[in-house]
């Protein structure tokens, strides 16, 4: 157990929907890292948060957006679901700002339909 | 850009000792990370170089040569639960996971 929580686990929609995609980090850990995993590829990095602030963006779609609340949790929000949004998310949290070591948490499997 | 290249797969039997290279193309660099991945978990961390040299944990170790833009992970006493996908990771201007390297351990 790597301490970074995400909810929910599963989730299953439409195309065209729009989705919210929470994780809880390591507790002191201040930055907040998103990914995408798409089936039996890699991991897509989407962006980081330090301490409430935007540090680092990756190859986030325009319809993808992410913030980190004062209580230093983090949703991603997902609009305009497409088929191959389908992929697994995992946030990732590290102590400071730098991303050497980063613990992940066990990931959401988005479904779209 | 940033980008990094891995083989895709290396196979090896119990005890033996495997070295997954990644070559890195970067914008600025800080670090060079290593992760292991099994199938439908997360990736969990195993090492990071900043610096050039070689970095020891346990039977695993990590090398970097950052004139060669170079890496590798050495696993040595090779044992089944060894069998999992491992992903490079190079912290530069972004954060960019190479490609990742399936390992089967066979008996």
């Amino acid at each position: 157990d790597s301490g970074v929580t995400q909810t929910p686990k599963h989730l299953i929609t439409a195309t065209g929907q729009r989705v919210t995609l929470r994780c809880s980090p390591r507790s002191g850990d201040l930055s907040v890292y998103w990914y995408q995993q798409s089936l039996d590829q890699g991991l897509q990095f989407l962006i980081q948060y330090y301490n409430g602030e935007e540090r680092a963006k990756g190859n986030i779609l325009e319809r993808f957006s992410a913030q980190q609340f004062p209580d230093l949790h983090s949703e991603l929000n997902l609009s305009s679901l497409e088929l191959g949004d389908s992929a697994l998310y995992f946030c990732a949290s590290s102590v400071g700002l730098a991303a050497n070591e980063q613990f992940f948490g066990p990931g959401t499997r988005l479904t779209v339909l | 850009g940033q980008s990094l290249e891995q083989p895709s797969e290396v196979t090896a039997v119990e005890g033996a000792i495997v070295q997954i290279n990644c070559t890195y193309q970067t914008s600025g660099f800080y670090g060079l990370s290593w992760y292991q991945q099994h199938d439908g978990g997360a990736p969990t961390f195993l090492s990071y170089n900043a610096l050039d040299g070689l970095e020891e944990t346990g039977r695993f170790s990590s090398f970097l040569s950052r004139s060669d833009s170079y890496g590798y992970l050495l696993l040595q006493e090779l044992q089944m639960k060894d069998s999992a996908s491992y992903f490079c990771a190079v912290e530069g201007q972004n954060f960019v996971f190479g490609p990742g390297t399936r390992l089967s351990v066979l008996p």
